[in-house]
Formats: structure tokens, C-alpha cells, sequence
């Protein structure tokens, strides 16, 4: 596609419940990432797809989230049991490839935890 | 302390003026230095990036970068009212792989015509 594309834009999910949310990066992108944008905060890695080498794991912030990617194709991020401070934007990148450092956003999405 | 920092902002300035945009860091060794745009609800957008210490230019865009100080600053000369938008700057720190940065929290620019 032209951009990365996100969805849900929007979901609202009561504390609890389990949410996935999608990302379809830039065809030919080989690197893809996912960050969380707390209100009022800066952007914060969770994690890292590269080809098929072993995710980079090391920003999850417990093992409630999880996240998959098969080869350069989409991946899904997943949160069990939601928690009010889960509430965020969630946004994925992606990069075209070894040495090119520019990462293309997509539009994210919005997470709400009642 | 955190890893990169801005002030918050909200920084105000009218139309054909200059905004000065600045960041700090924390890890000396950092090694890219990449300011985003962001308006309101939409995802970030790069608008300029930086490996060494001076100044880079990109149209209206000015980068300045001083490792000494671990300093990165952004200029915007001739300001327009559509540059109105939350500025992030963002760091890579050394050994880490390339897009994983270190976010600040955005400085809030608004352009008054």
C-alpha cells in the first residue's frame, strides 16, 4: 500500500478483555516496529520485526503484550487483559531496509480501557 | 533523568517569524538525532535527521547539533500558520538497533497569522 496502514483507529475495550490491533506496513518494508504513545508522553518502543530474524522484544512492558509478524507482511499486537494504563495510541513504522534509517508512521490506534 | 527532553511548549510565534525548537539527551554516545512533526491526531511524519555536529539545512529547516553539549536544536525560519503542529525529537543511542529511538514528549508549536 501507499502508507502504513493501522486498524482499528479506534477501539474501546472495558478492563479485562483481551485486544488485538493490525498493522500492514509498507509493501517491501522489511523492518517493522511497534510504539506506544501515552497522553502527555513521548513515544515509547515495544518492538521490533526484522525479516525473519528473532524480534526484538526487550520494550514490552509485561507479558500481557505480545506481538506477531510473519515474514514482511502484517503483524498483529496483542494485549491480555487490558488495564486502564494500557489506554494509548498505538503506532506502528516501517522501514525499507539495512541502513536506511527513516521510519514511516502509520495513523495509529487509539485504545481505550474502561 | 530522561533520556531526551523538550520543553513542552506550547510555543507561540507569529507568522514569518523564526521557532527555535530544542532537545537534549542524555546518552553521550547517541548517534541520530531525527526531528518528527506531528499534528493533531495524525501520526508522526520525519522532517529532518542529523549524524554530525553543525548545522544541516533542508529548505525553511534548519537542524543544529552540538555532541559536546548533547544538544540538538531545530529552527524554522519564515514560519507559516501550517507548521503548527507538535515537534518530537527523537534519538538513537549507541548499539541500538536503527529505528529504535528514544522519544521526548513534543513541543507544542503554534504559528499565529
Amino acid at each position: 500500500g501507499a502508507g502504513v496502514s493501522q486498524s482499528p483507529s479506534n477501539k474501546v475495550t472495558e478492563k479485562g478483555k483481551d485486544v488485538e490491533l493490525r498493522c500492514d506496513p509498507i509493501s517491501g518494508h522489511t523492518a517493522l516496529y511497534w510504539y506506544r504513545q501515552r497522553l502527555g508522553q513521548g513515544l515509547e518502543f515495544l518492538i521490533y520485526f526484522q525479516g525473519n530474524s528473532a524480534p526484538d522484544k526487550s520494550g514490552l512492558p509485561s507479558d500481557r503484550f505480545s506481538a506477531e509478524r510473519t515474514g514482511e507482511s502484517v503483524s498483529t499486537l496483542t494485549i491480555q487483559r487490558t488495564q486502564q494504563e494500557d489506554s494509548a495510541v498505538y503506532l506502528c513504522a516501517s522501514r525499507r531496509g539495512t541502513g536506511d534509517e527513516k521510519l514511516f508512521f502509520g495513523s495509529g490506534t487509539q485504545l481505550s480501557v474502561l | 533523568q530522561k533520556e531526551v527532553e523538550q520543553n513542552s511548549g506550547p510555543l507561540s510565534v507569529p507568522e514569518g517569524a523564526i521557532a527555535s525548537l530544542n532537545c537534549t539527551y542524555s546518552d553521550r554516545g547517541s548517534q541520530s538525532f531525527f526531528w518528527y512533526r506531528q499534528y493533531s491526531g495524525k501520526s508522526p511524519e520525519l522532517i529532518m535527521f542529523i549524524y554530525s555536529n553543525g548545522d544541516k539545512e533542508d529548505g525553511r529547516f534548519t537542524a543544529q547539533l552540538n555532541k559536546a553539549s548533547q544538544y540538538v536544536s531545530l529552527l524554522i525560519r519564515d514560519s507559516q500558520p501550517s507548521d503548527s503542529a507538535t515537534y518530537l525529537c527523537a534519538v538513537k543511542r549507541r548499539g541500538s538497533t536503527l529505528g529504535r529511538l528514544y522519544f521526548g514528549r513534543g513541543t507544542q508549536l503554534t504559528v499565529w497569522p
